[in-house]
């Protein structure tokens, strides 16, 4: 299967500052990514869809000046929240696909737990 | 509204002992429906893709099929390591974007 990677694994920041998180494929060109939260034994949330090259489509209730998300090229994207809180804290998670695969078919990142104190 | 229910929320088994998860969709036209595991802080792995009612897939020890309403994911004589969060997921002709189900906890107990 296809890989995508995050960085950093885990992270701890003070309220206040901003914080930015990258997610990479590493075998394909990801056509479009999107960026997951999760809060303990909930599902998954989707935040923001983006295209290369494109600006993100945030889902509703999704603060767009607060998660800013670049998907600058067709390996690379980032999300950035900006001015984090307690209440940002959360895991989240990228996944990836490309055009040509399977319909809807997409991988999953090992995820970013961010701990704002 | 797309909507996905999964059942049980929890699920524990001994080691061998076979069981079914289910996951319930209601979608304004099917794409497709993904099953994936989850283990603690990490995140979703792709197991099956399913894109029509009778088609059923297998690996290893997991099948998964579907229904024009719901879906099952068979374990058979699972193993301590099958233990995880398995996850079902909708895609709708509505929107391009995965619904996801709460989940099913499931430990399995040698």
């Amino acid at each position: 299967g296809a890989v995508v990677s995050q960085h950093p694994s885990w992270v701890i920041c003070k309220s206040g500052t901003s914080v930015k998180i990258e997610c990479r494929s590493l075998d394909f060109q990801a056509t479009t990514m999107f960026w997951y939260r999760q809060f303990p034994k909930q599902s998954l949330m989707l935040m923001a869809t983006s295209n290369e090259g494109s600006k993100a489509t945030y889902e509703q209730g999704v603060e767009k000046d607060k998660f800013l998300i670049n998907h600058a090229s067709l390996t690379l994207s980032t999300l950035t929240v900006t001015s984090a809180h307690p209440e940002d804290s959360s895991f989240y998670i990228c996944s990836a696909r490309t055009s040509g695969w399977a319909d809807g078919e997409q991988y999953f990142g090992p995820g970013t737990r961010l701990t704002v104190t | 509204e797309d909507q996905v229910t999964q059942s049980p929320e929890a699920l524990r088994l001994q080691e061998g002992e076979s069981s079914s998860l289910n996951c319930s969709y209601t979608v304004s036209g099917l794409r497709g429906l993904f099953w994936y595991r989850q283990d603690p802080g990490k995140g979703p792995e792709f197991l099956f893709t399913l894109y029509s009612a009778g088609e059923e897939k297998e690996k290893e020890r997991l099948k998964a099929t579907l229904t024009k309403k719901e879906s099952f994911l068979h374990i058979t004589a699972p193993k301590p390591e099958d233990s995880a969060t398995y996850l079902c997921a909708v895609l709708s002709y509505n929107t391009d974007k995965l619904i996801f189900g709460t989940g099913t906890r499931l430990q399995v107990f040698p």
